[in-house]
């Protein structure tokens, strides 16, 4: 059965780099593309990126361009998701998310990694 | 770009119908058949309920519909029960590989 697991929480200083992990199983990761989702405290849903773990193209929402950068390692069934620069703001629960291959939703969720960004 | 208009909340008594709306624009509701819905119970990790608009992935009762005119796009609750308590978030597709979701919308069964 399709399973996505992420790496563990990670506490980190203002101006620090976060890197996350999302491991597939399941399925093969080269055939969906990956989402990559954030929920501060208290907060909405938020809509950091795309990558399409076959060739490791990228689209990634205007905010964070600049700031983010997803890759992928098929060999692992892997996805990355690093966020430099890191501010208080950037406090949230990141999910990874798989597309369906319709490009219609995302069907399959990661369990969430807390990212605390604290002095 | 701005989050999808969502109401903050939505409340109704069990078995009764609620409706909630998620207002876009021509460029992305208004222009794409690729709205999806997912329900967030407290805690919990994001269920998707509805895909294109107007379709259920298997296992999600048929109480959960989905309808767009314009840029708006619906999600209804039928026969509303206390399990369908939680967050309820649209999403839409905006064009060269980007989504952008709603603003989330608390559904309180009285």
């Amino acid at each position: 059965q399709v399973q996505v697991v992420q790496s563990g929480a990670e506490v980190k200083k203002p101006g620090a780099s976060v890197k996350v992990s999302c491991k597939s199983s399941g399925y093969t990761l080269s055939s969906y593309y990956i989402h990559w989702v954030r929920q501060a405290p208290g907060q909405g849903l938020e809509w950091l990126g795309i990558i399409n773990p076959s060739g490791g193209s990228t689209n990634y929402a205007q905010k964070f361009q600049g700031r983010v950068t997803m890759t992928s390692e098929t060999s692992t069934s892997t996805v990355y998701m690093e966020l430099r620069g890191l501010i208080s703001e950037d406090t949230a629960v990141y999910y990874c998310a798989r597309l369906r291959p319709t490009f219609d939703a995302f069907d399959f969720w990661g369990q969430g990694t807390m990212v605390t960004v604290s002095s | 770009q701005s989050a999808l208009t969502q109401p903050a909340s939505v409340s109704g008594s069990p078995g009764q119908s609620i409706t909630i709306s998620c207002t876009g624009a021509s460029g992305n509701v208004g222009r794409y058949d690729l709205v999806s819905w997912y329900q967030q119970r407290p805690g919990q990790v994001p269920k998707l309920m509805i895909y294109k608009v107007t379709s259920r992935p298997s296992g999600v009762s048929n109480r959960f519909s989905g309808s767009k005119s314009g840029n708006t796009a619906s999600l209804t609750i039928s026969g509303l029960r206390a399990e369908d308590e939680g967050d309820y978030y649209c999403c839409s597709y905006l064009g060269g590989n980007t989504y952008l979701f709603g603003t989330g919308t608390t559904v309180t069964v009285l």
